[in-house]
């Protein structure tokens, strides 16, 4: 069965320091999607693209937080310099168009601790 | 601008016994609707998705939900719980068209044994 890949699953940083979060999507799926998930809450979308290019960006701090799909298959979600309230697990999701009434397929996440 | 409520912050409920997790949204159209879960340390799962048609939808594991627009709901169901359902369960409402899933906070199901 086709999931989304994530890595690492697990980062442990401290604070300042850059870190970076790799995401292989379902093989075909031309959206991909960069959610925030805070302890407690539930997920915030930070960036989607749709094949190469950002669909929304809006809720992404862009002064430290920087994503990339460049051959609009895998993509790249890097934060520099991490700062603690950066905790969190970070969820990749893809889905086949992202024009409207298709569902997404979400990975197993990465959860990021900043001491 | 669309939101989602989940009012429940935690349920606990006994094994065997019936489950309902409400959940609220905000919408100007009609809304995809979507149930997802999430174990502990986990991605999510969907669990059913409603876009169009049958206001009552059948999802995996059991569950299902019911569509009311009248009221702005979109209520998770399940007759009887197995121990396994506990987790947290998310509500979302899928945003125009592009896709993006407005989440609600979560419902955090306990199930005794």
């Amino acid at each position: 069965e086709a999931e989304v890949a994530q890595s690492p699953r697990y980062k442990i940083t401290e604070k300042s320091q850059a870190v970076a979060f790799w995401c292989d999507p379902i093989s075909g799926h031309a959206t991909l999607y960069w959610y925030r998930q805070i302890l407690g809450q539930g997920p915030e979308l930070l960036v989607q693209f749709q094949d190469e290019s950002v669909v929304d960006d809006s809720q992404l701090p862009k002064d430290r937080f920087s994503a990339e799909r460049l051959k609009g298959v895998d993509s790249t979600l890097k934060i520099q310099p991490a700062e603690l309230g950066d905790s969190a697990m970070y969820l990749c999701a893809s889905s086949p168009r992202g024009q409207g009434g298709t569902e997404a397929f979400f990975g197993q996440g990465t959860r990021l601790t900043v001491v | 601008a669309q939101s989602v409520t989940q009012p429940d912050i935690h349920i606990t409920v006994s094994e065997g016994a019936s489950l309902e997790l409400r959940c609220n949204y905000s919408y100007g159209a009609t809304p995809y609707l979507f149930w997802y879960v999430q174990s502990p340390g986990q991605g999510l799962q969907l669990l059913l998705k409603y876009f169009s048609g049958d206001t009552l939808v059948q999802g995996i594991k059991g569950f299902e939900a019911e569509f009311k627009r009248s009221q702005s709901s979109f209520n998770l169901r399940k007759p009887s719980v197995h121990w396994s359902d506990a987790a947290e369960y998310f509500c979302a409402v899928g945003a125009g068209n592009t896709d993006k899933l407005i989440f609600g906070t979560g419902t955090r199901l306990q199930v005794f044994p």
